[in-house]
């Protein structure tokens, strides 16, 4: 297990539901990830975050919205999803000043959209 | 696309072979990554090269760039069953953003 959890491991949802993803790192970076993984696909980058402002928001639809209270926490707050919203949704983190190469991953966020 | 391409997408052999995976990309690079994911799970970073650097090695893994092909491969020695996972490139721009491959699942037959 690494330094990076996220909360809950599995979540199936409606499309009229809200519900948000939580991501916590304990290993003191300062930037932090949220990823898209479908099958068969590369990931996708959906938001970056260094020192808590947003850097990079790749065109992700206004139904997912992201939130970095401080350095250690992100979440990803959810509503009106589509089934192809359907993925793992991986959280990660590095330490973007001494060492931007390196990203830590949580296990991941199994989203099921009925 | 700026993505990065990977083949073989599946790869299978017995338990003590070598296996070889390969990464192509388009754009210039800061470093080439390499990283592992266990079914369903994170991703785990294994190695590293920068764009000077021509090989690594890291235990049974050894990792090559070539800068004017645009190519990295993998190659892990000596394959165990604990291998068995799917193995993904990832380039870093000069934005320092990851660009991804798709990945190729490799399975380990005892």
């Amino acid at each position: 297990e690494t330094g990076v959890t996220q909360t809950p491991r599995h979540l199936v949802m409606g499309m009229t539901n809200k519900k948000s993803l939580k991501c916590e790192q304990h290993l003191g970076h300062n930037a932090m990830y949220w990823y898209k993984q479908s099958a068969k696909k590369p990931l996708e980058l959906m938001f970056v975050y260094n020192f808590k402002e947003q850097t990079e928001n790749n065109s992700v639809p206004s139904r997912f919205s992201p939130e970095c209270p401080n350095s250690s926490h992100l979440f990803l707050h959810l509503h009106t999803l589509q089934p192809e919203d359907s993925a793992l949704y991986l959280c990660a983190s590095s330490q973007f000043t001494s060492n931007p190469y390196e990203q830590y991953f949580g296990p991941g966020t199994r989203l099921t959209v009925t | 696309s700026q993505q990065g391409e990977e083949d073989p997408q599946a790869l299978s052999i017995q338990e003590g072979e070598n296996a070889t995976m390969n990464c192509s990309y388009k754009t210039s690079i800061n470093n080439l990554q390499w990283y592992r994911q266990n079914s369903g799970r994170g991703l785990v970073h294994l190695i590293l090269i920068r764009s000077n650097e021509r090989e690594k090695h890291s235990g049974r893994l050894r990792v090559t760039l070539d800068t004017s092909k645009k190519s990295s491969s993998l190659l892990i020695t000596a394959s165990r069953a604990a291998d068995t996972a799917s193995y993904f490139c990832a380039f870093m721009d000069s934005n320092y953003q990851l660009i991804w491959g798709a990945g190729t699942k490799l399975i380990i037959k005892p």
